[in-house]
């Protein structure tokens, strides 16, 4: 198994729900990655877990929240979020901490309304 | 975070034609990665370079790196519609991206 599965596919959240994504895959990798991509940008790196531990946060608003339950499963909790948080939210693994040859799953379409 | 800079930012050519596209840098790299992203999908990892090579191959790709001159290219040759996409570089151990290059290929 080569894939990374990330759901749902799709979300339409209120800005008072609180949400959850999840991530999993079945490589082995020690890394796990968060990113948020808006249309037409690149993807920007939101958490990186190493080992299961976070060693990166890149100074994320607090309405989200990483979780990574065990080596196969990561977690990002969302709540009161803004509509400008609508996005493309992607996960990656690696079983490099480097990040090196990542694998990508294929998003989760957040819409905040 | 240092990220490289790929350029040019887009560019379209005709299917069958080959496609040239870099990643500039500024500190030292110890590798260097390639990934495609196809429109609203999941980025896929292409070609890892490390810094003591100087060329590298997988099928119908061709990466190179230049450490003297800070930045590496990469080729596609004989382009077909399924390799419309956006095409990043990633330099760093926090595997951060540039602004990618977005190809258009036209049939």
């Amino acid at each position: 198994d080569t894939e990374v599965t990330q759901t749902p596919k799709h979300l339409v959240m209120g800005m008072t729900n609180k949400k959850s994504l999840k991530c999993e895959q079945h490589m082995g990798h020690r890394a796990m990655y968060w990113y948020k991509q808006k249309a037409k940008k690149p993807p920007e790196l939101m958490f990186v877990y190493s080992y299961e531990k976070l060693s990166i946060n890149e100074s994320v608003p607090s309405r989200f929240s990483p979780e990574c339950p065990n080596s196969s499963l990561l977690n990002l909790h969302l709540h009161a979020l803004q509509p400008e948080d609508s996005a493309l939210y992607l996960c990656a693994s690696s079983q490099d901490p480097r990040g090196l040859e990542a694998f990508f799953g294929q998003g989760t379409r957040l819409t905040v309304v | 975070s240092q990220q490289g800079e790929e350029d040019p930012q887009a560019l379209s050519i005709q299917e069958g034609e080959n496609a040239t596209m870099n990643c500039s840098y500024k500190t030292s790299i110890n590798n260097l990665q390639w990934y495609r992203q196809n429109s609203g999908r999941g980025l896929v990892h292409l070609i890892l370079i490390r810094s003591n090579e100087r060329e590298k191959h997988s099928g119908r790709l061709r990466v190179t790196l230049d450490t003297s001159k800070k930045s590496s290219s990469l080729l596609i040759t004989a382009s077909r519609a399924a390799d419309t996409a956006s095409y990043f570089c990633a330099l760093y151990e926090k595997l951060t991206f540039g602004t990618g290059t977005r190809l258009t290929i036209i049939p």
